[in-house]
């Protein structure tokens, strides 16, 4: 059985802060792995998709990096802002074929003003 | 370009009953996947549809089955409905890995459904 896991399970931080959340994954027949942000009454949006080792990738505030041979990708806000609001979702996809994400429960951030 | 639309939005059935929630995938996509988010988890996966043909499947009972149209479009039908059935169930579309993708998921909206 697949097991991705996500910490912390939700998150406080004030605005300007910066943070990061991890995410974990089996690090066996690894193909990509996806992170989604979840605002509140709105449909998960794809934030990034990874699949090299040591791939970096940025958005703006958000950048993520990827250790598939340790099995974990972390996720950073620079700056965070009340709009960052969200739930955080990584999601793992495996080689050989399978087109089914497995995903992690989330970390839930929350940017005070 | 609509993106991926989901109906109806919220649903409210009984025990025993059946229900069915419709997708529209995003223009191009090929591939639908359906979730179930119960409070406090991650999106579940249920099944996937590709070339109206049933691809993958999760840890769902057979009460749970769904369709894919010739437009892409997808149903999910759940039968035998519990209270333990309710949750958000969300559609993503994508396209097929065979594409050269990799399964980047573009989801609706969600329904909400609510067993009582």
């Amino acid at each position: 059985i697949l097991n991705v896991e996500q910490s912390p399970q939700s998150l406080h931080v004030q605005e300007g802060d910066s943070t990061n959340f991890t995410c974990s994954f089996p690090s066996s027949n690894f193909y990509a792995l996806h992170w989604y942000r979840w605002e509140t009454a709105k449909s998960p949006e794809a934030l990034f998709v990874m699949t090299l080792n040591g791939d970096e990738k940025k958005k703006g505030r958000i950048s993520a990096t990827l250790n598939t041979k340790e099995g974990y990708s972390y996720l950073y806000i620079k700056g965070s802002q009340p709009e960052d609001s969200a739930t955080y979702l990584c999601a793992f996809l495996t080689q050989g074929g399978s087109e089914k994400l497995v995903f992690g429960k989330g970390t839930k951030l929350t940017v005070n003003p | 370009d609509a993106g991926v639309t989901q109906s109806p939005t919220h649903l409210i059935k009984t025990r025993g009953q059946q229900v069915t929630l419709r997708c529209s995938p995003k223009s191009g996509h090929d591939t639908v996947s359906w979730y179930q988010q119960a409070l406090g988890q991650g999106p579940q996966f249920i099944f996937q549809y590709y070339e109206e043909e049933e691809r993958q499947r999760g840890n769902f009972p057979d009460r749970f089955s769904g369709h894919q149209f010739p437009n892409y479009s997808s149903e999910l039908n759940v039968n035998a409905l519990l209270l333990g059935d309710s949750a958000l169930y969300l559609c993503a579309s994508s396209l097929s890995l065979r594409r050269g993708a990799f399964n980047e998921q573009f989801f609706g909206p969600g329904t909400r459904l609510t067993v009582l």
